[in-house]
C-alpha cells in the first residue's frame, strides 16, 4: 500500500527555524508536495520538489531524498501566521494525490 | 483571477436525504478534483476529472457518491441517501499545470443529522 508519515504536532518559537519530516512508501514515485492550511481554510500549495535536493521559496524550503523515501519542509524566521497544518502528498494510482494526515505547528511568541 | 468557487458553504440535511455540492473551478484549469476532510484529518481523494477523458471514480467510497462535470468547468458532486458518516468538509481543487499544484475552493461543510 501506500502510506505517509508526518508529526502529528510540532511546537516552535516565533522568529526560530522548524523543520517538519514527512517519509513516504509508494509503489512508485513521482515527487512529493508541501501544502499550508489553516484552521477553517483551504490548503494552499506551497512547494513540489521531484527531484533530489532542495527547493527554497522565500522562507520555507522543501527537501526530498528519494533514496531515503523522506522529505521536509523548513520554515525560517517563523511568524505568528505560519501557524496552520501542512501536509505532505504524494502522487498514488494514476492523477491521485495521497496525502499525510498532517502537521500542526503551533508557534510560541 | 477569480479562484474556485464552491457553494453551498455550509449544508445542514436530514439523514437520508440527497445533497448537491457545486464547485467552479478556475477558468481553464483542465483538471479537477474532490476530496473529502474530516476533522483533524488529510484529504481523502474521491474523484478526477481530466479534460473530456472518462473521470477517475476511483476514490468514491461507495455508489451513493456520484459526480459529474459539465462542458469540462463547473462540476457537482452528488450523495445519495446521505449518512452520518458523510458529515465532513468536501473540497474541490483544480489544476493547469498537473497534479502536484492544486489551487483549492473554500469547501462545503456538511453535517448530517
Amino acid at each position: 500500500g501506500q502510506s505517509l508519515e508526518q508529526p502529528s504536532e510540532v511546537t516552535a518559537v516565533e522568529g526560530a527555524i522548524v523543520q517538519i519530516n514527512c517519509t513516504y512508501q509508494t509503489s512508485g514515485f513521482y515527487g512529493l508536495s508541501w501544502y499550508q492550511q489553516h484552521d477553517g481554510g483551504a490548503p494552499t500549495f506551497l512547494s513540489y520538489n521531484g527531484l533530489d535536493g532542495l527547493e527554497e521559496t522565500g522562507r520555507f524550503s522543501s527537501f526530498l531524498s528519494r533514496s531515503d523515501s523522506y522529505g521536509y519542509l523548513l520554515l525560517q524566521e517563523l511568524q505568528m501566521k505560519d501557524s496552520a497544518s501542512y501536509f505532505c502528498a504524494v502522487r498514488g494510482g494514476n492523477y491521485q494525490l495521497i496525502w499525510g494526515a498532517g502537521t500542526k505547528l503551533i508557534i510560541k511568541p | 483571477g477569480a479562484g474556485v468557487s464552491q457553494s453551498p458553504s455550509n449544508k445542514v440535511t436530514e439523514k437520508g436525504k440527497d445533497v448537491e455540492l457545486r464547485c467552479d473551478p478556475i477558468s481553464g484549469h483542465t483538471a479537477l478534483y474532490w476530496y473529502r476532510q474530516s476533522l483533524g484529518q488529510g484529504l481523502e481523494f474521491l474523484i478526477y476529472f481530466q479534460g473530456n477523458s472518462a473521470p477517475d471514480k476511483s476514490g468514491l467510497p461507495s455508489d451513493r457518491f456520484s459526480a459529474e462535470r459539465t462542458g469540462g468547468s463547473v462540476s457537482t458532486l452528488t450523495i445519495q441517501r446521505t449518512q452520518q458518516e458523510d458529515s465532513a468538509v468536501y473540497l474541490c481543487a483544480s489544476s493547469l499545470r498537473g497534479l502536484y499544484e492544486q489551487y483549492f475552493g473554500p469547501g462545503t461543510r456538511l453535517t448530517v443529522t
